[in-house]
């Protein structure tokens, strides 16, 4: 069966420190992989997503980007974190060539302070 | 672009009784994947319940059904005989089905509040 494993659960860091999320998907091949953002209160914003290694679209310009370097492997990093970085992190799969259902890891809660 | 609405930030329903949520979305396309997802206190997004556009019979899973007006852009989630694990935050997604990788849109979200 497939797994999608998304780490840390919880980040705390400061004003103009690096980033690295890093989100692993298990049973599966070729999948499109994705990085949403849930600010407080607020629905879920996708800012990043992924077809193929190496390949990254970027749904929303701002401080942060993303990598694939392995097939199953992404990663959303920045190299200076604002305050407005703060947020819940979700990263996602569903089957290639598909728009459809996402499965999605158990997300990253980042503190920027 | 597509947009996903969901008009009512709260809800609160008796335990046992019937709720439902509203959903409006805004597209062009003709086929399309709607979807309802939940997220409790852990935060772990739930996949509840899909509907294919081009099915006309409304999707079911257990106590959760849903009520598609494709014609309106309507896609409301009922949920019979409501229960305290029930209470989360429901989330309605739209995706075109045109074989594309660029995910879902989500609305801000529906807080359900299971009275006991």
């Amino acid at each position: 069966s497939q797994t999608i494993h998304q780490w840390p659960a919880t980040l705390v860091q400061p004003v103009g420190s690096p980033l690295s999320l890093e989100c692993t998907v298990e049973g599966t091949s070729n999948p499109n992989l994705y990085w949403y953002r849930q600010a407080a209160g607020r629905g879920l914003q996708l800012l990043f997503y992924s077809v193929g290694i190496g390949q990254i679209s970027s749904e929303v310009p701002q401080n942060l980007s993303a990598s694939r370097p392995q097939d199953r492997q992404f990663i959303l990093s920045s190299k200076k974190l604002l305050l407005s970085d703060s947020g819940f992190y979700l990263c996602a799969w569903n089957k290639r060539r598909s728009n459809e259902k996402l499965f999605f890891g158990s997300g990253t809660q980042l503190s920027v302070l | 672009a597509q947009t996903v609405t969901q008009s009512q930030p709260e809800m609160s329903v008796q335990e046992a009784e019937t709720v439902t949520l509203s959903c409006t979305y805004d597209t062009s396309e003709s086929d399309y994947y709607l979807f309802w997802y939940k997220q409790p206190p852990s935060r772990q997004m739930i996949l509840v319940i899909r509907q294919e556009a081009y099915k006309q019979q409304n999707a079911t899973e257990n106590r959760f059904s849903v009520n598609f007006q494709k014609a309106a852009k309507s896609f409301s989630l009922k949920i019979s005989d409501s229960q305290l694990g029930d209470a989360a935050m429901y989330f309605c997604a739209y995706s075109g089905s045109g074989g594309g990788a660029d995910g879902l849109t989500f609305g801000k979200g529906t807080h359900l509040i299971i009275q006991p």
